[in-house]
């Protein structure tokens, strides 16, 4: 069961235009939602993350949009660079229960033409 | 601080072998985590320990084993190895409580 669906699979952005990558989720227990960025032959890394209290998170070029009705969250990348090509996770977790165990989407591969 | 580290980089595996997976971290992290990621599944939890002597499983756990004798180390055992267990797997770390998980550069596993 994917509790966590992620779109598109892969996506050509210009440099210089934005990015947006999408995630709807199905638990409503969820209240953590992160995004990790994975460049080949490393391990993800976290690259922002949003609590359901707020609708919008920005760091840099990089925007959480939340939308916790649709249950529904997006990663926008503003003046997408070369540098930005990766594969993107979102991802969702709750600490209620002793949990936290991340659950991810299935990945977005990233590539920014100059 | 070297954060989570994973040791070898690279293995092959002959169906039926077995061997272990190295995972260490010197945060001090209570909570670890092993999952491994397969083209187009995303990365998926195959077991987890929330502090030393205690171990879980996750989604995928069939045909590992892991053990926590220490806070540091979590190493992840193949008992016979199998070709459906192809795959990059990654460590994580985190500390009790906190949502922030740091992962470890992975391990390429081939079984042919």
């Amino acid at each position: 069961q994917q509790q966590v669906k992620q779109s598109p699979q892969s996506l050509i952005v210009q440099k210089g235009g934005i990015s947006i990558i999408n995630c709807a989720y199905e638990n409503t227990a969820f209240d953590y939602f992160p995004w990790y960025q994975q460049f080949p032959g490393k391990g993800p890394a976290l690259l922002i993350a949003i609590r359901p209290d707020v609708s919008e998170k920005k760091e840099g070029r990089f925007t959480i949009s939340f939308n916790k009705s649709a249950k529904q969250f997006s990663l926008h990348i503003m003046d997408s660079q070369p540098g930005d090509s990766a594969t993107y996770f979102c991802a969702a977790s709750t600490l209620t229960g002793g949990g936290n165990k991340l659950t991810f989407g299935t990945g977005t591969q990233l590539k920014v033409e100059l | 601080n070297a954060g989570v580290t994973q040791t070898p980089k690279f293995q092959v595996l002959k169906t039926g072998q077995s061997m272990t997976l190295q995972c260490a971290q010197d945060m001090n992290h209570e909570y670890m985590s092993w999952y491994r990621q397969d083209p187009g599944m995303g990365l998926r939890l195959i077991h987890y320990s929330v502090g030393a002597g205690i171990t879980d499983q996750g989604e995928v756990p069939n045909g590992y084993n892991v053990s926590r004798s220490t806070t540091e180390d979590f190493p992840l055992r193949l008992l016979s190895a199998a070709p459906s267990q192809t795959s990059v797997y990654f460590c994580a770390s985190r500390r009790d409580r906190a949502y922030e998980q740091y992962f470890g550069p992975g391990t390429r596993l081939t079984v042919t």
